[in-house]
């Protein structure tokens, strides 16, 4: 089973408009961490946001923000008001085995990706 | 703060040669990662060092791949003989170390895409 799914390989949105990209998981970890990446066409991977899975507040972090529902394993990127230098591949990935206070390894699984493009 | 390096970015061989990518992570990093990936897919972790020695390397195809990673510094993955599947872009990243939550956020260097022909 994937342990992390994106269904959309597409996505554009109007320059300015809120856009949600989307992001389901699977883990029987209690303990595990959720992010998202940043893939521009030069291919370095950009870090934009985390979410673990004991917080209780979605995450957010500037233009991004994390619309986590736990229940349904499902941690949804929302950016605001979308600027052209957005348009990129935006992957979802998830860490297992975290503990607070304890350790993990990192490994971070990572979903197929979505290629956002921003029209002006 | 200097980022991750790699080199070379690109390199082209034919099938059944060898190939050999390093990565110099950012100063002071312990914990250094080898992910694959191919084109329309996500990264996937081949080997994780920490230091110099091997935290996870289940998914790395050991009768082809090696990695070192000499004096927990710098690391080299190496393909040997390289196969068409093996056409991908090779990501090194690295953190201060693995634990919760963001305190070790892995850094991604610019990537080598191989191509196998």
């Amino acid at each position: 089973a994937q342990k992390i799914t994106q269904t959309q390989p597409g996505m554009f949105v109007q320059e300015k408009e809120a856009v949600t990209l989307d992001c389901t998981y699977d883990t029987s970890d209690q303990s595990y961490g959720l992010f998202w990446y940043k893939q521009p066409s030069s291919g370095e991977m950009i870090f934009l946001i985390y979410q673990g899975s004991y917080d209780e507040q979605n995450a957010t972090e500037g233009r991004y923000s994390l619309n986590f529902q736990k229940a349904r394993k499902s941690a949804n990127l929302v950016i605001s008001a979308s600027q052209l230098g957005d348009s990129a591949m935006y992957f979802c990935a998830m860490r297992e085995g975290e503990n607070a206070g304890g350790t993990s390894y990192g490994k971070l699984t990572f979903g197929q990706g979505t290629i956002l493009t921003v029209h002006p | 703060e200097a980022g991750v390096a790699q080199s070379p970015r690109y390199k082209i061989i034919e099938k059944r040669q060898s190939v050999a990518f390093w990565c110099n992570p950012i100063s002071g990093h312990a914990t250094l990662y080898w992910y694959q990936q191919i084109l329309g897919q996500g990264p996937k972790l081949l080997i994780q060092f920490q230091n110099n020695g091997v935290v996870d390397d289940s998914q790395l195809p050991k009768d082809r791949f090696s990695a070192e990673r000499l004096k927990g510094v710098d690391s080299t993955l190496k393909i040997q003989p390289a196969k068409l599947e093996d056409s991908a872009v090779y990501l090194c990243a690295s953190s201060s170390g693995f634990g919760w939550g963001t305190d070790y956020e892995q850094y991604f260097g610019p990537g080598t895409r191989l191509t196998v022909t």
